[in-house]
């Protein structure tokens, strides 16, 4: 089955601790990039990989960091985690080659910062 | 990236027809329009994308006017299923920062 996977689904942490949620796809998708989502304010992308090896900024990068070391993998990297980065977090992926710019989305993380 | 103007809030009855307009009026010649729909705590969900003219697929159909400072989404016989949250996108196909305004929830009552 087609799909965008992300681990974990729930997570609390604390303060400082640092984290990483995984990001996988399965088809062959060239582009991946990393949505947060918060109440009231929509989903603002953090960043985005045209491929492998190449990354960019989105709207709000503060605080993360991402890397695409392998096509299929695009984990977001949280080194010091505060409190302003509790949301549901998004990972989703589509194909250059597609006619349209159908990006597939995981089922999202929901992370706590205490 | 163009920035998009939708309805905050929408309702609606079981069977009726629903059309959510999106105003964008710096849209630039190579952009495209896209649709998403959400559910909630669920990731976004492809709708429908079109350029110009009026295009229509098994679940939705959108209208373009010839300026294509707005579009219309319209979302025939709509069931109770269809609550969700709906995203007008437009930038260009491949490789854009895409930006997500707040959408518009709609709410189809029985």
């Amino acid at each position: 089955e087609a799909q965008v996977t992300q681990n974990p689904r729930y997570l609390i942490t604390v303060t400082g601790k640092k984290l990483t949620v995984t990001c996988s796809q399965n088809m062959n998708h060239e582009y991946m990039s990393w949505y947060r989502q918060d109440p009231g304010l929509g989903l603002r992308q953090i960043y985005y990989s045209m491929n492998v090896e190449v990354t960019d900024k989105g709207d709000v990068p503060e605080g993360y960091k991402v890397s695409r070391k392998e096509k299929r993998n695009f984990p977001l990297i949280l080194e010091s985690p505060s409190p302003n980065q509790t949301s549901l977090y998004f990972c989703a992926s589509s194909n250059s080659g597609s006619v349209y710019n159908e990006q597939f989305f995981g089922p999202g993380t929901r992370l706590t910062v205490l | 990236l163009a920035k998009t103007t939708q309805p905050i809030s929408m309702d609606s009855y079981e069977g009726q027809e629903v059309n959510i307009t999106c105003s964008h009026n710096n849209i630039a010649t190579n952009d495209y329009i896209t649709w998403y729909q959400q559910f909630p705590s669920q990731g976004p969900r492809f709708i429908i994308q079109g350029y110009k003219t009026k295009v229509t697929n098994e679940v939705a159909s959108l209208f373009i006017p010839a300026d294509r400072k707005s579009s219309t989404l319209s979302l025939p016989r709509v069931s109770l299923s269809d609550t969700a949250v709906y995203y007008c996108l437009v930038g260009v196909i491949y490789g854009q920062n895409f930006v997500f305004g707040p959408g518009t929830r709609l709410s189809v009552l029985p």
